[in-house]
This record gives C-alpha cells, sequence and structure tokens, in this order.
C-alpha cells in the first residue's frame, strides 16, 4: 500500500498569499496517477488537480501541481488565496489498488 | 449536467447488512469506472472499493474485503454497495464517485454525490 503523507498539517495563511501544501509517498508513484482535492465542510471533495499537473475542468490557474523526478514528492500551489480557498485538502494516489488518500492539510485563514 | 445521488444510509446494529445505492444521470454510466469513497465524522477521505464499467472486475479496501460486494446495474445507472457484518468502525459518509476518463479502471474521479450517512451502533 502506497501510504501518502501530507505537510504541514495547518496552514495558516492571509488571502493574496501563496500556499505551497506538500504530498510525500512512501514508494514511488507515477505522476499519471497523484490527484489533488479540496473539500469544505458539508460538502463532497472536489477534484482540482490530476495526473499530478492538470487541472481539472473549471479549476482556475491559481492552482497548479508538480512532481519531482523520483516519483514521491509532490506540491500543489495556491498562487493568491482566495476567500474561497480556505478549505481541506488532500492528496490521492489512485493508480492501482488500494487508492489512498493523504491524511490532510488544513488551509486556514490567518 | 452530471448527478450522482445515494441513497440507504441509516443506523444498523454491529453485525447488520445494508446495501447502498447511487443514481447516476447525466453521462453515459456503462462507459465509467465508479467508486465509493467514505468519510467517518470529522476525519479523512477513505477509498473503499470500485468497479469497471462492464462490472467484470471489482476492487477493495483491506479493512472491507470479504465483507463489503460493490455491483452494478447499467441498465438501471445504478451502482451499489452491498454491507454485511458491519463494524462500529464502519461509521461514516459514504459517497459513490464517477471516474473522470471513460474505460480506464485506474483514473482519478472527478464527480461526487452528496454521501449518504451510515452509523453502525447498538
Amino acid at each position: 500500500e502506497i501510504v501518502l503523507t501530507q505537510s504541514p498539517g495547518t496552514l495558516s495563511l492571509s488571502p493574496g498569499e501563496r500556499a505551497t501544501l506538500s504530498c510525500r509517498a512512501s514508494q514511488s508513484v507515477s505522476s499519471s496517477y497523484l490527484a489533488w482535492f479540496h473539500q469544505k465542510p458539508g460538502q463532497p471533495p472536489r477534484l482540482l488537480i490530476y495526473a499530478a499537473s492538470s487541472r481539472a475542468t473549471g479549476i482556475p490557474d491559481r492552482f497548479s501541481g508538480s512532481g519531482s523526478g523520483s516519483g514521491t514528492d509532490f506540491t500543489l500551489t495556491i498562487s493568491r488565496l482566495e476567500p474561497e480557498d480556505f478549505a481541506m485538502y488532500y492528496c490521492h494516489h489512485y493508480g492501482s489498488s488500494p487508492k489512498t488518500f493523504g491524511q490532510g492539510t488544513k488551509v486556514e485563514i490567518k | 449536467e452530471v448527478q450522482l445521488v445515494e441513497s440507504g444510509g441509516v443506523v444498523v446494529q454491529p453485525g447488520g447488512s445494508l446495501r447502498l445505492s447511487c443514481a447516476a444521470s447525466g453521462f453515459s454510466f456503462e462507459d465509467y469506472t465508479m467508486s465509493w469513497v467514505r468519510q467517518a465524522p470529522g476525519k479523512g477521505l477513505e477509498w473503499v472499493s470500485l468497479i469497471r464499467w462492464d462490472g467484470f472486475s471489482t476492487y477493495y479496501a483491506a479493512s472491507v474485503k470479504g465483507r463489503f460486494t460493490i455491483s452494478r446495474d447499467n441498465s438501471k445507472n445504478s451502482l451499489y454497495l452491498q454491507m454485511n457484518s458491519l463494524r462500529t468502525e464502519d461509521t461514516a459518509l459514504y459517497y459513490c464517485a464517477k471516474a473522470i476518463r471513460d474505460f480506464d479502471l485506474w483514473s482519478a474521479t472527478d464527480y461526487w454525490g452528496q454521501g449518504t450517512l451510515v452509523t453502525v451502533s447498538s
């Protein structure tokens, strides 16, 4: 099983600031199979990024994803935080069974 | 417009059984892998199971294997999760989710329902 570890646990930032979220895999993950979701209270998760760097339909370009050559380190960057971006963020490996999620990073208003 | 509507969540005693349903519309259901993902109250996301578009392949998380069975009826645009031998740790909001790409077994999920709540308690 691929274990995904997200850091930091909580990110306290102000609107307009840049957010950098990390996701580290316990073994190499093909970039083709790494996604990012965000989730607001009382709502289902929403797909932001798939295949490590492809934005899902309707996702603004302030969201970007990247992966390292090692296949174990992935990053979600939000270039300028908008009020609606304050939420929980999960990375997700979906290339094999079992699919796994990271434990989440909470982006909160400072 | 893609819609996924889960139903069937109730309060059930440990050891009991339950069948969840997910009604799909707005896309060619028979062409897409479908998944169940759950979220315990106040906790993170846990993948539960997936089924190939034609129903010929299924996969399960270790925590539910042997107790849960995923199935689908493409003629009814419906996904199901039969849950047996329920445990208190199965208490969660259960979401169904659609693959982003057709005829792709290992695909990200782009649409999720609102979820149905299963509570296992005596």
